[in-house]
């Protein structure tokens, strides 16, 4: 079946300070990658998003400089989170997308921020 | 501008009933409609799924109810079990985007 890793599970960092998360998708061919931040209040807010045609292409108030991402292909991808204050914190959710629609996500990786 | 919105916030039901989880949508373009189940501590897991081509989808003690017209689409779930206590999140997309819109979330409590 369709299994989407993430790397590591749950990180702490000081303010100021960077992580990087990781992302595999295993046993099928994604389309798409997206990642999301899932704050306390469980809403999930699309950070940026890489498709077999396109580049990564980021939303609105998230940028390259903050969350840099990189992936040699749709089936591994690292998002950094860089200068990582308490408006960071959070559940960083990957979201693979296989074939047209579905999209499967990994368990996230949670960010506290001290 | 909140495209899907679900209702309620939170839901309790005894062991064995149905949990109706209801969702809307403002996008006439949204045509694939997923429901995803997400535990505490856990990411989001791909549920039940239904495109706007059919007005019902069914897996097991799951349904989708999807009414296009009115931009209404509601979840099922039959013989409610407390294992099923999670919080139920509404999702949409369009024929060649390939973001997701998601509502707020369900937070269903089943008691036994």
């Amino acid at each position: 079946g369709a299994l989407v890793y993430q790397y590591p599970r749950r990180t702490i960092c000081k303010s100021g300070t960077s992580m990087r998360m990781e992302c595999q998708a295993v046993g099928f061919q994604a389309t798409s990658v997206a990642w999301y931040r899932q704050s306390p209040q469980k809403t999930f807010e699309l950070i940026a998003l890489s498709t077999v045609n396109s580049a990564i292409k980021y939303e609105q108030n998230f940028t390259q400089e903050k969350f840099p991402i990189s992936h040699p292909n749709l089936s591994f991808s690292s998002m950094t989170v860089l200068n990582a204050y308490l408006e960071d914190r959070g559940l960083y959710l990957c979201g693979a997308r296989l074939g047209g629609y579905e999209q499967y996500f990994g368990p996230g990786t949670r960010l506290t921020v001290l | 501008q909140q495209q899907v919105r679900q209702s309620p916030q939170s839901l309790t039901v005894w062991e064995g009933e149905t949990a109706i989880l209801n969702c809307s949508y403002e996008n006439s373009a949204f045509d694939y409609f997923p429901w995803y189940q997400q535990f505490p501590g856990e990411g989001p897991a791909l549920l039940i799924a239904i495109r706007s081509v059919s007005d019902k989808k069914e897996d097991g003690r799951f349904t989708i109810f999807f009414n296009k017209r009115e931009k209404k689409l509601s979840l099922h779930i039959t013989d409610s079990q407390p294992g099923d206590s999670a919080t139920y999140f509404c999702a949409a997309s369009a024929a060649g985007n390939y973001k997701y819109v998601f509502g707020a979330g369900t937070r269903l409590k089943v008691i036994a």
